[in-house]
C-alpha cells in the first residue's frame, strides 16, 4: 500500500550546497501535498505544503516543487545547513476524505 | 497553546499481551490520526478519526483498534502482540479541514518483548 514513495532513503550533501528530496505517489486523488521534517526523539514537524493548483511554493530557503503529469513532487533546501540534518518526510493527502498517507522517509545530513 | 500529547512515552510489553495508547489533541482540533513508525517503512497510516467517527482505516489487522472521545482525546489499542509490533507510534491532529497540516505528538515508543 505504498502510495507514497520516497525511493532514496538517504542523502548527504556539503553545507551551504543545494539538498533535492523526491517523492512519486500514485493515488490521482492525492491534491495536497506536504514536507515533514523529523529530528530523533520528536514528532515530525510540519514544514511546507502544495496544492495541486499550483507547481510551486516557496517558504524562505525550502522550495517545493510539484509534477502533477508525473505525479512527482521535490523540497529543495538552499542552502543547506547543518541543522537541517534530520529525516524528511513526504505527505500526500487527499482532501475530500482528509486521507494523508506518508513515504518511507530520506535522511538528509548536511556536512559542515 | 497546548501541543499534541501522548502517553505514555516508553512501554514495554510482552508478546500475547494488549497495550492502549492515547493522544489528546490540540484544543479545537477533531480529527486524529496514528501511524506506526518503523525503520525502513516510515510512517504506515493506521486510522484517522473525526468526530468520533472512523474515517479513514489503512492496511493493519484488526488486532489494532482505536476510539475517539467527544472531547476529541483518542486511543489506540493493539491486542495479541506481536514482536513485529515494536515502533514508534504516532498520533497527529489536525481540524480535518482540507488543505490544513497535521500536527504530530512526540510519539510513544512500544517494545514487545
Amino acid at each position: 500500500d505504498q502510495q507514497v514513495k520516497q525511493n532514496s532513503p538517504s542523502l548527504s550533501v556539503q553545507e551551504g550546497r543545494i539538498s533535492i528530496l523526491n517523492c512519486d505517489y500514485t493515488n490521482s486523488m492525492f491534491d495536497y501535498f506536504l514536507w515533514y521534517k523529523k529530528y530523533p526523539a520528536e514528532g515530525p514537524t510540519f514544514l511546507i505544503s502544495i496544492s495541486s493548483i499550483k507547481d510551486k511554493n516557496e517558504d524562505g530557503r525550502f522550495t517545493v516543487f510539484l509534477n502533477k503529469s508525473a505525479k512527482h513532487l521535490s523540497l529543495h533546501i538552499v542552502p543547506s545547513q547543518p541543522g537541517d540534518s534530520a529525516v524528511y518526510f513526504c505527505a500526500a493527502s487527499a482532501t475530500y476524505n482528509n486521507d494523508m498517507r506518508f513515504g518511507a522517509g530520506t535522511r538528509l545530513t548536511v556536512k559542515p | 497553546k497546548a501541543g499534541v500529547t501522548q502517553t505514555p512515552r516508553y512501554l514495554i510489553k510482552t508478546r500475547g499481551q494488549q497495550v492502549t495508547l492515547s493522544c489528546s489533541p490540540i484544543s479545537g482540533h477533531r480529527s486524529v490520526s496514528w501511524y506506526q513508525q518503523t525503520p525502513g517503512q516510515g510512517l504506515q497510516f493506521l486510522f484517522e478519526y473525526f468526530s468520533e467517527t472512523q474515517r479513514n482505516k489503512g492496511n493493519f489487522p484488526g488486532r489494532f483498534s482505536g476510539r475517539q472521545f467527544s472531547n476529541s482525546r483518542s486511543e489506540m489499542n493493539v491486542s495479541t502482540l506481536e514482536l513485529g509490533d515494536s515502533a514508534l507510534y504516532l498520533c497527529a491532529s489536525s481540524t480535518g479541514q482540507a488543505y490544513t497540516e497535521a500536527f504530530f505528538g512526540q510519539g510513544t515508543r512500544l517494545t514487545v518483548v
